[in-house]
């Protein structure tokens, strides 16, 4: 089985701009769950979607959104790119029941200038 | 965050034995992870623990009290490969599910 993978690897922005990153999950998980880790705040939760519906959010501004699509494919959005926002983007697939063990995509790296 | 708490560093000799305590507030639900991350990588499933008590898996181990909030690691006979953060995620959010983690512990195995 194929692992979880995230495009693309590395990205350079500038403040302002926005950015997509794109999740897709092992075959036959239904939830994505989206982090931001960085060394000073390390690994920070920020939404799961599951059947394309947000089903749990973390703590963090209107700036970041996603969704889902119907293949469980997951997107993440930054609007309005900030410098803090330079930091791992990692998303983890899951059979979305509760408890479960999340797989965890090799991430997208951001910097911010 | 939330109230989990890790060493940030720990420094261990090859071949010896090394605990990571993982200390959280209670939810009233079970389950929690423990997960391995190598620098510049993913973190990756290392063990789970739902009832109280210690789980064994090879080298690793993992132990559990619920009522008191609190897991620890255990690595027996490390290895240089072992050098990685650790990183517990206890049960949280509606249905308890473990998507916060604890800071992580920095474990360095030297020869």
């Amino acid at each position: 089985k194929a692992g979880v993978t995230q495009t693309p690897r590395y990205l350079i922005k500038t403040r302002g701009q926005q950015v997509t990153l794109s999740c897709s999950p092992i075959s036959g998980h239904r939830s994505v769950s989206w982090y931001q880790q960085t060394p000073g705040q390390g690994l920070q939760f920020l939404f799961e979607y599951f059947s394309e519906t947000q089903r749990n959010k973390g703590n963090f501004p209107g700036r970041f959104s996603g969704r889902q699509f119907s293949n469980s494919r997951s997107e993440m959005n930054v609007s309005t790119l900030e410098l803090g926002d330079s930091a791992l983007y990692l998303c983890a697939s899951s059979s979305g029941q509760a408890q479960e063990t999340q797989y965890f995509g090799p991430g997208t790296r951001l910097l911010v200038l | 965050g939330q109230n989990i708490d890790q060493p940030t560093e720990m420094t261990a000799t090859e071949g010896a034995i090394v605990q990571i305590n993982c200390t959280y507030q209670t939810s009233g639900f079970n389950g929690l992870f423990w997960y391995q991350q190598h620098a510049g990588e993913a973190p990756t499933f290392l063990s789970y623990n739902v009832l109280d008590g210690l789980e064994e898996k090879g080298r690793f181990s993992s132990f559990l009290s619920r009522s008191k909030g609190y897991s620890y690691l255990l690595l027996k006979e490390l290895q240089m490969k072992d050098s990685a953060s650790y990183l517990c995620a206890p049960p949280r959010g509606n249905y308890g599910q473990n998507f916060v983690f604890g800071p992580g512990t920095r474990l360095s195995v030297l020869p």
